[in-house]
């Protein structure tokens, strides 16, 4: 009953370093998602997967890449990290159901110095 | 631009009391809204949704509402306890997006005192 996990759960990275972070999901869902949560804002949507096989760019893409290595893993990649990275990640995934919610994993706490 | 503004930011009750939480959009057309509660150091997790031409859902101690005419939602909680001690964030999901981009409010901490 593991849901959604994402590992690491705390990274600290130099600028201009890159680093991959992983996300899989056990519901067997369609939709993957990336997002960022910064203080005082609501969580910003980086990419989507809405199918295995597809990828598209949401609100905050520049600096980021993905991959939806098959149905159950969506890897999130910063190739040379950016002061303005830090921030909490979070994966999520849902159904494919327009009113389906979306399920979370508990973040990744990254910190780029 | 779609926007979820929520307010109070904080709000700080005793155990017992009741409360209620804020939150407008600009999202219009919209399929869904949703309430979402997120612990320290979780991800958030869904509380109730209602879509467009409901006016209200209950989840236990949980009661949101939604006035689509004045695009606001509020969401009370009853007879509040220790556990409620969280972030609680709104979200709206546009209908022209596929329901693949929905817009997060910034959401409204609140911590319950002994």
């Amino acid at each position: 009953n593991a849901g959604v996990t994402q590992t690491p759960k705390f990274q600290v990275l130099k600028t201009g370093q890159s680093m991959t972070l992983q996300c899989a999901q056990d519901m067997n869902h369609n939709s993957m998602y990336w997002y960022r949560q910064d203080p005082g804002m609501g969580l910003r949507l980086i990419y989507y997967s809405a199918s295995e096989g597809t990828t598209d760019k949401g609100e905050v893409p520049n600096g980021y890449n993905v991959s939806r290595l098959n149905k159950r893993e969506f890897s999130l990649r910063l190739e040379s990290a950016a002061p303005s990275q830090t921030s909490v990640y979070f994966c999520a995934s849902r159904q494919s159901s327009y009113n389906s919610p979306l399920h979370f994993g508990n973040g990744t706490r990254l910190t780029v110095t | 631009k779609n926007q979820v503004e929520q307010s109070p930011q904080s709000l700080i009750i005793l155990e017992g009391k009741n409360c209620t939480l804020q939150c407008n959009y600009t999202v219009s057309p919209f399929s869904n809204l949703r309430w979402y509660k997120q612990d320290t150091g979780r991800g958030p997790v869904s509380l109730t949704i209602m879509t467009f031409s409901e006016n209200t859902k209950s989840n236990g101690r949980y009661t949101a509402t939604l006035d689509a005419d004045t695009k606001q939602s509020s969401l009370h909680i009853t007879a509040s306890q220790l556990s409620d001690s969280a972030s609680y964030i709104c979200v709206v999901s546009p209908l022209d997006t596929g329901g693949f981009k929905t817009i997060f409010g910034a959401g409204t901490r609140l911590f319950v005192k002994a």
